[in-house]
């Protein structure tokens, strides 16, 4: 069975600096991963998505993730944080022959200080 | 925007009632997805129409049913119930059918069950 863990369900950083939010699947075949953005009282919003090909891959609002086979990870980054991106990050795992239904991580809530 | 509209947007009702919540996915859409999110269960898929077909059940409870009609609008009914059915449901949708298809997510339907 696939599964999704997002390592630290409260992510707190400062303006300017860094975001990395962490998720890990299991699946014992190649899995479609995707990062989701939750903002209050909203639906999810798709941010990138990884299915095939080049591993490190560009999204909106200047996050991108990186497929690592080696590690069963999809780490989500951000080189410098905005106050506009607190929000909660949802990691999500698609896999061949499930009909695209997509397996979510908990989420991980990101808090941005000035 | 991302183009998937519900309704409606609050639902408040008693126990053993039934609702019906009511999607329309993005023009050109055929893919149709239900999506539970609460504190304890987090979001969880529970069905998935293509084309007006059952394509994906997931933990989808037998109180619990959906359709998608003719112009693929597509609607969940809940039926009997229970104060732990309080939640957020989300509808989604997609182009196609397969994994690995981005899915676009509607604001969702807030549902307390008093």
């Amino acid at each position: 069975a696939q599964s999704v863990t997002q390592l630290g369900s409260h992510v707190s950083v400062s303006e300017g600096a860094l975001v990395l939010l962490r998720c890990n699947y299991s699946s014992s075949v190649p899995p479609y991963l995707f990062w989701y953005v939750q903002y209050p009282n909203q639906g999810l919003q798709l941010l990138l998505k990884y299915t095939t090909g080049a591993t490190l891959v560009k999204g909106i609002n200047g996050f991108e993730a990186e497929f690592k086979k080696s590690e069963t990870s999809f780490h989500l980054t951000k080189p410098s944080a905005h106050m506009s991106d607190a929000a909660e990050y949802f990691c999500a795992v698609s896999l061949t022959g499930t009909a695209s239904k997509l397996t979510f991580g908990t989420g991980t809530r990101l808090q941005v200080t000035l | 925007d991302s183009g998937v509209t519900q309704t409606p947007k609050h639902l408040i009702t008693a126990t053993g009632q039934r609702v019906t919540l009511r999607c329309s996915p993005r023009s050109g859409d055929l893919s149709v997805y239900w999506y539970q999110q609460s504190l304890d269960q987090g979001l969880q898929f529970l069905i998935q129409y293509y084309n007006g077909e059952e394509r994906a059940k997931g933990n989808i409870l037998e109180r619990f049913s959906a359709q998608q009609f003719p112009d693929l609008h597509s609607e969940l009914n809940l039926s009997s119930l229970e104060l732990g059915d309080s939640a957020l449901y989300f509808c989604a949708s997609s182009i196609g059918q397969g994994e690995g298809y981005e899915q676009y997510f509607g604001p969702g339907t807030r549902l307390t069950v008093t």
